[in-house]
């Protein structure tokens, strides 16, 4: 059973940078797969970040495009979102998710909140 | 950019169907999916590709997917159903890539 776990700081402070960590398990780690980070603000609808692939390649949502990076390790199975500059918007349920190559999600982590507050 | 749009609350009896659209600009043209999401939890992918279903998801949720207008259908509603439904697809042409609708409540009367 794949198994995503995301993990970090649950505050930050406005203008900081915020640094999470997605754990996997449970799955092929040669797999054509492609790792994404979602964000939901409270009460509100979800918004794409960027993803990785395994080969390293990337894209992200223009709107965060100079602000995040997402990476992998595939040594340690893990996926990282770095989000820099931080203010309050960007307090929101953090969720890292997989894409199996078929243009959607199969699997999420369970999230984790973060709140940016000064 | 490309914009989903979803009926913010849908009502439905237990027994009843419940249809909740998602609206965009010739969104027939691309393959959609429909993920269910309860409080506290992430969302679950419940139809893809218009109407595949994943393995456990039950035959009560069906899609359909033409023109500007794409529904995701529940059929003989069940309390278990209350929650957030969100479409989403893929186009790389925004340079969104993942796009996701606004989302819409369902409330099991």
């Amino acid at each position: 059973q794949v198994q995503l776990q995301e993990s970090g700081p649950r505050l930050v402070k406005t203008s900081e940078t915020l640094s999470l960590t997605c754990a996997v398990s449970g799955d092929s780690a040669g797999g054509n797969y492609f790792w994404s980070w979602i964000r939901q603000p409270p009460g509100k609808g979800l918004e794409w970040i960027g993803y990785v692939s395994n080969g390293g390649s990337t894209n992200y949502n223009p709107s965060l495009k100079s602000r995040a990076t997402v990476s992998v390790d595939t040594s340690t199975r893990q996926v990282s979102l770095i989000l820099r500059s931080v203010t309050p918007t960007d307090t929101a349920v953090y969720f890292c998710a997989r894409d199996a190559g078929r243009d959607f999600f199969d699997y999420w982590g369970q999230g984790t909140l973060v709140t940016v507050s000064s | 950019s490309y914009v989903l749009t979803q009926p913010p609350s849908v009502s439905v009896a237990p027994g009843e169907t419940a249809r909740i659209t998602c609206g965009g600009n010739n969104i027939g043209s691309f393959g959609v999916q429909w993920y269910q999401q309860k409080p506290g939890r992430a969302p679950t992918l419940v139809i893809y590709y218009d109407n595949d279903r994943p393995s456990g998801i039950p035959e009560r949720f069906s899609g359909s997917n033409s023109g500007n207008t794409a529904t995701l259908t529940i059929s003989r509603v069940e309390a278990g159903d209350e929650a957030n439904y969100f479409c989403q697809l893929w186009d790389t042409s925004s340079g969104q890539f993942y796009v996701f609708g606004t989302g819409t409540e369902v409330t099991v009367l």
